[in-house]
């Protein structure tokens, strides 16, 4: 079935650089894309969302970018600190109902 | 605190055995879910509730599970006789319903990690 997926299952940075979390998805009938931030034990934690007519939304710290032609989802973080070493997972959706969700990347962040 | 809450937070059973976990929603949220995740693996929607109707259920959901919010508030997921591959952790999300981005939101619980043995 269609699903949500991400590039890279790990991606290591040093402190105060910047990241970028890929992803892809496959269904071009959703209309809300979220990124979520999980510490190990812990739910999932709402971090930025977007909707298919933006492009762009920027956060404190956090931007996300969708580029519907290829279908791809961005997450990027600026000047990373310790406490963003977390696993991302980027969802989906259409409507008001359920998420999917992708694997996940673990964020390392190197002091 | 106004979050969503779970309860417990951790269970361990034996198999066969039943097993109920309750997930309060933040209190003005009428849409309830309830997703399981596995080790290394994104969250998989099990099922959702806006106010006490039960919308929609996965193919994951077996006929050993139940959901249910009587009152629209809270709700209760039980697993009847739990196999080992029941283990997880189930996970409860909350949202408000409407057109905006804000209340489409799913806010995430702690969870509940079921060790099934």
């Amino acid at each position: 079935g269609e699903s949500v997926g991400l590039h890279l299952p790990t991606l290591s940075v040093q402190e105060g650089d910047n990241s970028i979390i890929n992803c892809a998805y496959s269904n071009s009938a959703s209309d809300y894309f979220i990124w979520y931030k999980q510490e190990s034990g812990k739910g999932p934690q709402f971090i930025i969302d977007i909707r298919s007519n933006m492009d762009k939304r920027q956060g404190q710290r956090v931007t996300v970018l969708l580029n519907k032609t290829v279908k791809h989802l961005s997450l990027q973080i600026a000047a990373t600190q310790p406490g963003d070493s977390a696993v991302y997972f980027c969802a989906e959706t259409k409507g008001q109902g359920k998420l999917i969700f992708g694997q996940g990347t673990e964020l390392s962040v190197k002091p | 605190d106004t979050g969503v809450s779970q309860d417990p937070r951790h269970k361990i059973t034996k198999r066969g055995q039943n097993v109920t976990f309750r997930c309060d929603p933040i209190s003005e949220h009428n849409r309830l879910y309830w997703y399981r995740q596995t080790l290394g693996q994104g969250p998989e929607f099990l099922t959702y509730f806006q106010n006490e109707a039960q919308l929609e259920k996965s193919r994951l959901l077996s006929d050993r599970f139940s959901a249910e919010r009587p009152k629209g508030s809270f709700s209760t997921l039980e697993i009847q006789r739990t196999e080992q591959g029941d283990s997880a952790m189930y996970l409860c999300a909350s949202s408000g319903s409407g057109t905006s981005v804000a209340t489409d939101t799913q806010y995430f619980g702690p969870g509940t990690r079921l060790t099934v043995l």
